[in-house]
């Protein structure tokens, strides 16, 4: 099985700041990696697909990197809106989750 | 607009069986696949299983591979999800979602709380 491993598990930031946050595959994915977003109570949301598309309506401020093992998350000006938890997924061998980032107010 | 609407919250004793149901409205259901998704709480999320409608194809997480069955009726636009066995570890949110085969999950249901307890 694929592992994903998400870095930080938290992240403090405030509103204004540029963050990154990194998820890396056990193994090669190629492209095959998206983000999500999930706020309490919620279902998780699509952000990013095949590592930098942004999915229909998501800002611009978010943006996928990354290829093979190492990929990034980078939100670029953080809004109040962002205050959630981010996970990676891996679909390039069904479908695997990171253990997710949560963005907190610093 | 896409939606998928899940059936509601369960109670269940260990060792019984739960069964969590998804209705598709929207687009084509036989065109994508479902996958069904766990988060216990305080916990990411789980991919359990996944189903191709058109033509009954699936596929289990080895981890549920004994316990879990998958239906779909293209008639209703409903897929189902039964887990056996259950024990209080499976107590989580169950989602299903929108995904095809290599694919993003871009499209999910609000999540069905299944509580296992005795």
């Amino acid at each position: 099985d694929i592992q994903m491993t998400q870095s930080p598990s938290t992240l403090s930031a405030s509103v204004g700041d540029r963050v990154n946050i990194t998820c890396r595959a056990s193994q090669t994915i190629s492209s095959w990696l998206a983000w999500y977003q999930q706020k309490p109570g919620r279902a998780p949301k699509l952000l990013i697909y095949k590592t930098s598309n942004l999915d229909s309506g998501v800002p611009s401020r978010f943006s996928g990197s990354g290829s093979g093992t190492e990929f990034t998350l980078t939100i670029s000006t953080l809004q109040p809106d962002d205050f959630a938890t981010y996970y990676c997924q891996q679909y390039d061998r069904y479908w695997t989750f990171g253990q997710g980032t949560k963005v907190e107010i610093k | 607009q896409v939606l998928l609407v899940q059936s509601g919250a369960e109670v269940k004793q260990p060792g019984a069986s739960v069964k969590v149901s998804c209705k598709a409205s929207g687009y084509t259901f036989r065109n994508y696949d479902i996958a069904w998704v766990r988060q216990a709480p305080g916990h990411g999320p789980e991919w359990m299983a996944w189903i191709r409608p058109v033509n009954g194809d699936r596929h289990s997480a080895q981890k549920f591979q004994d316990r879990v069955s998958m239906t779909t009726d293209t008639s209703t636009s409903t897929a189902s999800l039964e887990l056996r066995s259950l024990r209080s570890d499976d107590t989580a949110v169950y989602f299903c979602a929108r995904a095809n085969f290599r694919g993003p999950m871009s499209y999910w249901g609000q999540g069905t709380l299944v509580t296992v307890s005795s």
